[in-house]
């Protein structure tokens, strides 16, 4: 049974375009993130939740707006999207220490 | 905010050899050094981990120190193996709560057979 699930694994679109990217957890963890990691294979932390609060809001355009409807589910809008959006977005979950990371979510904007 | 250096980007080691790889972090309250690892196309996954009120720590083939005078972690394997070949990470964080991990910007790891 998977810890972190995210969906979709691909996302293929147009600039311009709006998608989502859901993400959930059954580890019964309070905190939860976003992550992108770009071509050169940083990870970078774009939001954090702790129990369906933004705590971390990195600098991130405000066309990426997450939203976490509980503290199993922390999903991501992206509205507008541009080319250099194209990476994966990881979605995670953390307890006390060790965070588990989703499949990952590789988006390409063409 | 947290910085987390990492070093070097790439390291290539013959199957057999040891594999050092280093990270320094900036923030002092920074309790929490987890090392990740990441296959091709993958997920990062956690390989180990260490507290600050901790010095080492060992894990079979490899093992973690913390030196937290001088702020720096690094990560050591032994008798690498070609499963060995990966992207590794470190990371820093204040432990629990939402302050998120920070990463380094990640070592691929080569074994030349």
């Amino acid at each position: 049974d998977t810890a972190v699930s995210q969906t979709p694994k691909y996302l293929v679109t147009q600039m311009g375009n709006d998608k989502s990217i859901k993400c959930e957890q059954n580890l019964g963890h309070d905190t939860m993130y976003w992550y992108k990691q770009d071509s050169k294979k940083f990870l970078k932390i774009m939001f954090s939740y702790n129990n369906k609060e933004l705590i971390i809001n990195e600098t991130v355009p405000n066309r990426f707006s997450p939203k976490s409807p509980d503290k199993a589910h922390l999903n991501l809008h992206i509205n507008s999207l541009e080319l250099g959006d194209s990476a994966v977005y990881f979605c995670a979950s953390q307890g006390l220490t060790e965070a588990f990371f989703g499949q990952g979510t590789r988006l390409t904007v063409v | 905010g947290e910085n987390v250096e990492q070093h070097p980007s790439t390291l290539s080691v013959q199957e057999g050899d040891s594999a050092v790889i280093k990270c320094t972090y900036s923030d002092s309250a920074s309790n929490y050094f987890p090392w990740y690892k990441q296959e091709l196309g993958k997920r990062p996954q956690l390989i180990i981990d260490i507290r600050s009120n901790v010095g080492e720590k060992k894990d079979q083939r490899i093992a973690v120190t913390l030196n937290k005078t001088a702020k720096h972690f690094s990560l050591h394997i032994t008798e690498t193996q070609p499963e060995d070949s990966a992207v590794y990470f470190c990371a820093a964080s204040k432990g629990g709560g939402a302050d998120g991990l920070t990463f380094g910007k990640g070592t691929h790891l080569i074994i030349q057979p």
